[in-house]
């Protein structure tokens, strides 16, 4: 059971331009979502989180928005850079325990120099 | 500042064979620490979580196994691997529920 889903497996987008990345979960209980980026061969790193009392966060070109009554959030990056070509997690928390942390399927991002 | 370690960072096994991954962070203490694993086309599954020594919860059957001899190391066991349990195996350590902090991960091939 999916409660956390990436539903786009790819996205490729143009340098410069803006990267959009979709999220949606399905237990209402979650009030804590991350962002983490994972390079091949390597273990995904935290980029960016939003918590439920929030509907956006901003850290440099990375913006991540919530919308809760969608039960929906979404990663933008703009201006997209080749660099940033990876593959991104959306993940979900709810104050449960120690294994409160739920993954989606990752999107893979390409961006065409 | 804390690290996490995870060894080896690829292995190739034959089917039957036994398993041992090993996880240590340093920097920090009584994290919470769990064992996810990336297989093909998949997300992050969690497979093993624990809240402190000898403490381990698991939260997939299958023929694998996580124990907590000290308190800064995780290890993942198998007595006999399958082909399926081939994939990217990721430990990881927090302070509590919130955010993640991974290891490099091992990729391990069952022929």
């Amino acid at each position: 059971d999916q409660q956390v889903k990436q539903n786009s497996p790819s996205l490729s987008v143009q340098e410069g331009r803006i990267s959009i990345l979709n999220c949606d979960y399905t237990n209402s209980m979650f009030d804590y979502f991350l962002w983490y980026k994972k390079y091949p061969a390597e273990g995904p790193t935290f980029l960016i989180s939003i918590s439920s009392i929030k509907d956006k966060n901003e850290d440099g070109r990375f913006t991540v928005f919530l919308n809760k009554s969608a039960k929906h959030l979404s990663l933008h990056i703009v201006p997209s850079q080749p660099g940033d070509s990876a593959v991104y997690f959306c993940a979900a928390s709810g104050f449960t325990g120690a294994n409160n942390l739920f993954f989606g399927t990752g999107t893979r991002l390409t961006v065409i120099p | 500042s804390q690290t996490i370690h995870q060894w080896p960072a690829t292995l190739v096994q034959p089917v039957g064979s036994p398993l041992s991954l090993e996880c240590t962070v340093e920097g920090t203490s009584n994290p919470n620490l769990y064992w996810y694993r990336q297989a093909a086309g998949r997300g992050l599954q969690l497979l093993f979580y624990s809240v402190g020594i000898g403490q381990i919860s698991s939260e997939v059957p299958q023929n694998l196994s996580a124990s907590r001899p000290q308190d800064r190391q995780f290890i993942l066991s198998s007595k006999k691997l399958l082909l399926s349990d081939s994939g990217f195996y990721l430990c990881a350590w927090s302070m509590g529920p919130g955010e993640l902090f991974f290891g490099e991960g091992s990729r391990l091939t069952v022929l």
